[in-house]
């Protein structure tokens, strides 16, 4: 089974910006999460999305915000980009259940000049 | 708020050295934990899980952790240590309601050949 894509690798965006990021889940996986990882934060939950609905969400700004695609894959979109959103963002998928193993992606690393 | 806590930030050990890295997480309720580890460029990946029934749980690598209900910890062990080791362990706790995973800042561990 393909593991969790994610697209681009890298990005490198200027204040003001915006930016997409696109997830594509493990084939049968109906649930996407996606978290944001900093060497200050660690970790961070933004939201997960499943059977395109958002079904939790973080602490994080309205800037911040997805969608989920009736095959699964998913969008991240961060808009008006400020320095601190420079990070590794994270995307994992499940099958959706109470608890579910979670499967990460390689991230992708958004830098922001 | 649930929270998760790892004490030590960087651990540096010569191989073949017991390891122990502690967490411990704030929510009272039945909770989900998990330890993941990311290798030098690599995607989080897996460790182990501890649903119920045994608090002793043994994961991929040698690695194992026990759950202490009282004490609100889930520390993780490997008897002796390998330079392959060498990566940063993530704790995370899912638990009540919330179906998203809360992450520790994360231990980096550095094993000495």
């Amino acid at each position: 089974k393909a593991g969790v894509t994610q697209t681009p690798r890298y990005l490198i965006k200027t204040r003001g910006q915006q930016v997409t990021l696109s997830c594509s889940p493990i084939s049968g996986h109906r649930s996407v999460s996606w978290y944001q990882q900093t060497p200050g934060q660690g970790l961070q939950f933004l939201f997960e999305y499943f059977s395109e609905t958002q079904r939790n969400k973080g602490n994080f700004p309205g800037r911040f915000s997805g969608r989920q695609f009736s095959n699964s894959r998913s969008e991240m979109n961060v808009s008006t980009l400020e320095l601190g959103d420079s990070a590794l963002y994270l995307c994992a998928s499940s099958y959706g259940g109470e608890a579910n193993e979670q499967f990460f992606g390689p991230g992708t690393r958004l830098t922001v000049l | 708020a649930q929270s998760v806590s790892q004490h030590n930030h960087h651990v540096i050990l010569s191989e073949a050295a017991s390891l122990e890295l502690g967490c411990n997480y704030s929510y009272g309720g039945t909770v989900n934990l998990f330890w993941y580890v990311q290798y030098p460029g690599q995607h989080l990946q897996l460790l182990l899980k501890y649903f119920s029934g045994d608090p002793l749980v043994k994961g991929i690598k040698g690695f194992e952790a026990e759950f202490i209900k009282s004490k609100f910890s889930f520390n993780l062990r490997k008897p002796s240590v390998q330079w392959s080791d060498t990566a940063e362990y993530f704790c995370a706790v899912i638990g009540g309601s919330q179906g998203n995973l809360i992450f520790g800042k994360g231990t980096k561990l550095s094993v000495k050949p």
